[in-house]
């Protein structure tokens, strides 16, 4: 079944600690976004792949980064966390946007101690 | 900049009532979606609006899209309990670049 898959779930670390938010799909999608959720609150934009090899940061500023080294595949990575990280990751793809909107993963809910 | 404004940010409503969901946003743009999220889980589409005029329907629910005034609406006809979620309308800020920027949310609450 086509779908997109976020690990983990959930995640408690502590400050300082590197971290790596996976994130693939078998759709063969060539968009990726992340965005980033506090409970309750609107998503935002902190990165976006139209395909491989392709990264832009988002309306959001954030200390994370992201590859695309695979269609499937787009992982976000922070060097060192902090309790600012604090927050819920969601990961989507598209291919067309216009005419079918996006898929979004399940998440994942960071806590950063 | 493209900002998108939905309201009311919260709603609790009867079962069985009628209400609408307000979703402005601040330039040109023929595409919006509408999607629905439960507490704790991600997004789920629920309806697509390509076109001005555009008229969905599915269940309780039906959302359209008037372009010109920049505004769509979801509208809740007899309310049912399972209906309770935050709802966020999106839309596309660009033709063609495919970048979603979301509203604020509403938090819709049903009562027994």
């Amino acid at each position: 079944e086509a779908d997109i898959y976020q690990t983990p779930r959930y995640l408690v670390i502590g400050t300082g600690k590197k971290i790596t938010l996976e994130c693939s799909q078998t759709m063969g999608h060539d968009k990726m976004y992340w965005y980033q959720q506090d409970p309750g609150m609107e998503l935002h934009l902190i990165h976006y792949s139209y395909g491989v090899n392709s990264t832009e940061k988002g309306d959001l500023s954030s200390e994370s980064t992201v590859s695309r080294i695979r269609t499937e595949h787009f992982p976000l990575t922070l060097e060192s966390a902090r309790p600012s990280h604090t927050s819920q990751y969601l990961c989507a793809s598209s291919e067309e946007a216009g005419n079918y909107g996006y898929t979004f993963g399940s998440g994942t809910r960071l806590t950063v101690v | 900049e493209l900002k998108v404004e939905q309201n009311p940010l919260f709603l609790s409503m009867q079962e069985g009532k009628n209400y609408t969901i307000y979703c402005n946003y601040s330039t040109t743009s023929d595409r919006l979606y509408w999607y629905r999220q439960d507490p704790g889980k991600s997004l789920e589409s629920l309806f697509v609006l390509l076109s001005n005029g555009a008229v969905k329907q599915e269940g309780r629910l039906m959302a359209s899209l008037d372009t010109k005034a920049r505004l769509s609406t979801l509208h809740i006809t007899a309310a049912v309990h399972d209906l309770s979620a935050t709802y966020f309308c999106a839309v596309e800020a660009n033709f063609g670049n495919e970048k979603l920027t979301f509203g604020t949310g509403t938090r819709l609450t049903i009562i027994p």
